[in-house]
């Protein structure tokens, strides 16, 4: 069964600060891993997409490293800001599966 | 706004009653899916249009629920019956290739 599980499941992080985010992952073959923001009562909104040949991607303050050797994945948000709270989800997809597997999420909470 | 849309993005109904959520897909996508997700989980899969064709159904998609693509365009979920059970946020997404593109959801709620 293909699964995604992530840590931590929660974090409180002051404003400015960075932290980071994991996700591990046993879907096979795998194609492409995404990360996803969802603001409270919102959709998810994508923030990077690897495939098996990418090692780092960057979108602003987000940066996400992809080991397919491990099958394991980091989200690195920098100097946080207070709109950075929501959930993060990793999102796994299997070559030739439309069907995406996704974590539960890490819910991130910037405080002043 | 080209998105994904979602109405109504609120419901709030009692138990037993039927309930209709619709999703129109960014135009030009032909695959359109609908999600279930509960508080503190990500969205579990619950069935998958190719243009009007449902193509796949979750075990999860009991049969009090139905969903239509009539013609490949916009989709409508229906819940018959409603439980406390089907309280969540119900999220549609589209795609032309891979990547999918999500709305903003329905959320649910049976008293």
């Amino acid at each position: 069964k293909n699964q995604v599980e992530q840590s931590p499941q929660s974090l409180i992080i002051l404003e400015g600060k960075n932290c980071t985010l994991q996700c591990n992952y046993t879907v096979s073959p795998f194609s492409n891993l995404r990360w996803y923001k969802q603001d409270t009562g919102r959709g998810p909104v994508s923030l990077t997409i690897m495939t098996f040949s990418e090692n780092t991607k960057s979108n602003g303050r987000y940066t996400a490293t992809l080991d397919a050797d491990t099958k394991q994945s980091s989200l690195h948000i920098t100097a946080s800001q207070l709109s950075d709270s929501a959930s993060y989800i990793c999102v796994v997809s299997a070559a030739g599966d439309y069907k995406l597997s996704f974590g539960a999420g890490t819910t991130v909470t910037v405080r002043a | 706004d080209t998105g994904v849309s979602q109405d109504p993005r609120h419901k709030i109904t009692k138990r037993g009653q039927n309930v209709t959520f619709r999703c129109d897909p960014i135009s030009e996508h032909n695959r359109l899916y609908w999600y279930r997700q509960t508080l503190g989980q990500g969205p579990e899969f619950l069935t998958y249009f190719q243009n009007e064709a449902q193509l796949e159904k979750s075990r999860l998609l009991s049969d009090r629920f139905s969903a239509e693509r009539p013609k490949g365009s916009f989709s409508t979920l229906e819940i018959q019956r409603t439980e406390q059970g089907d309280s969540a946020m119900y999220l549609c997404a589209s795609s032309l290739d891979t990547e999918q593109f999500f709305g903003p959801g329905t959320r649910l709620t049976v008293l």
